[in-house]
């Protein structure tokens, strides 16, 4: 089956430092999966953070940008300058074609000292 | 932005009980979805459901449970009976349409079966 594994929590940044969070994918179900980062904030519901549709497309948003990589099938989170306001739990996350499952990573916990 | 809402926060039942999970999904979408998490894992897709049917299923989705939205109310999973391995975090969603449509997640419904 599909699967997502991204880097181990907890992680720890201090504020206006550079960030990656590591992703890499597996779908067996389709060749060129929908691509997703998930973020919950703390006492909040999990939101979609930025999608990749297409190969080699960078999604951004918030400062965060992920590039879609079909060759190293890879999805990796980065921010060249995290804040404090970022510390969350973020998931990568993959999708089929429509959208109707999606297949989560087990997410990375994500604190940032000021 | 759009929320979508799960009643109750935290549900603790006795094994063998039944136990209905609510869902209040965003106004006037159409496609819902249920997602279980147990402690320390991924969450997991359950089912989808659109047009008052299941579109797809996980093995996840034992024969005791089952989900509905009768006339546009809640979107509810029920698990009858309950089981230990039950014991998780609900996640419920829903989107508007189903082509690269976002899902929108509730907060979660933690459930102890004890």
């Amino acid at each position: 089956g599909d699967s997502v594994t991204q880097t181990e929590g907890p992680v720890t940044v201090s504020e206006s430092e550079s960030l990656i969070i590591n992703c890499t994918y597996s779908a067996t179900s389709i060749a060129y999966p929908n691509l997703f980062w998930y973020v919950r904030y703390p006492g909040e519901g999990l939101q979609l953070l930025l999608k990749v549709i297409t190969a080699g497309q960078k999604g951004s948003s918030r400062g965060f940008e992920a590039t879609y990589n079909k060759e190293t099938t890879s999805f990796h989170l980065q921010k060249a300058s995290v804040q404090e306001s970022d510390s969350a739990v973020y998931y990568c996350a993959l999708a089929n074609y429509g959208n109707e499952k999606i297949t989560f990573g087990a997410g990375t916990k994500l604190t940032i000292k000021p | 932005g759009p929320k979508v809402l799960q009643i109750p926060s935290h549900q603790i039942i006795d094994m063998g009980q039944m136990v209905t999970l609510n869902c209040d999904p965003v106004s006037n979408h159409l496609y819902f979805y249920w997602y279980k998490q147990i402690l320390g894992q991924q969450m997991e897709f359950l089912v989808n459901f659109y047009n008052g049917k299941v579109m797809e299923k996980s093995k996840l989705f034992k024969d005791q449970f089952s989900v509905e939205r009768p006339d546009g109310s809640y979107f509810t999973l029920k698990i009858q009976p309950t089981a230990l391995e039950d014991s998780a975090v609900y996640f419920c969603a829903s989107s508007d349409w189903v082509l690269y449509a976002e899902q929108f997640f509730g907060p979660g419904t933690r459930l102890t079966v004890l």
